[in-house]
């Protein structure tokens, strides 16, 4: 089992460009949630996906950011229009169907960088 | 304070020694768990502890929970130069019926083990 797989690991964008990133869950998970990690800071909920359904974005912003887990494929977090704000690692895990107390695998991140 | 705050920010101590970092917590939780980050790296999982639980060890590690204080401590012992890491804790609100995963991380806390 590979684990979670993010691509690319690094990632530069100019302002207004987009991002996309990717994430491939474990194999038989079916969930899949982004964080975000600002500079010197905790990870931040972002969105909570299963396959073709947004379950949570209340962490989302409400502009320039979507997210998307298609029946086929990885689960893509895009940004439109980046800013200089927008740099951060994005990290993104999976697990099977939610039962109590399992644990969340994390991907190793992407780390976006806008200029 | 925030949902999972970690403290001390930082901590530096020689091989060998313990080293203990705590976490508080102000909402219920269905469990916490600790994660390990190395510089610029993904997020290792180390150990979940359920709301019902009030110790766990894990080989060097030993976790504490206390429900009435809201607090966890993460006890690393005989310390070594690759434990170096930032230490975050996470809590798990949990919902009727699984985890919502809808973690939330404090800001950590970084170990210096020097050798």
């Amino acid at each position: 089992n590979a684990g979670v797989m993010q691509n690319p690991r690094h990632l530069v964008r100019r302002r207004g460009q987009e991002a996309r990133l990717r994430c491939s869950p474990m194999k038989g998970h079916s969930h899949v949630y982004w964080y975000r990690q600002l500079p010197e800071e905790g990870l931040k909920f972002m969105v909570y996906l299963q396959k073709e359904n947004i379950i949570d974005e209340s962490g989302m912003p409400k502009e320039r950011f979507s997210a998307e887990f298609p029946k086929e494929g990885p689960s893509i977090l895009r940004i439109q229009q980046v800013v200089r704000g927008d740099s951060a690692a994005y990290f993104c895990a999976s697990s099977p169907p939610p039962i109590m107390n399992t644990e969340a695998f994390f991907g190793q991140g992407t780390r976006l960088t806008v200029v | 304070s925030q949902q999972g705050e970690e403290d001390p920010q930082a901590l530096s101590i020689q091989e060998g020694e313990n080293a203990t970092m705590n976490c508080s917590y102000k909402t219920s939780i269905n469990n916490l768990q600790w994660y390990r980050q190395n510089s610029g790296r993904g997020l290792v999982h180390l150990i979940l502890i359920r709301s019902n639980e009030r110790e766990k060890h894990s080989g060097r590690l030993r976790v504490t929970l206390d429900t009435s204080k809201k607090s966890s401590s993460l006890l690393i012992t005989a310390s070594r130069a690759a434990d170096t890491a930032s230490y975050f804790c996470a809590t798990d609100p949990g919902r009727s019926g699984g985890s919502n995963y809808k973690l939330t991380f404090g800001k950590g806390t970084l170990l210096t083990v020097n050798p």
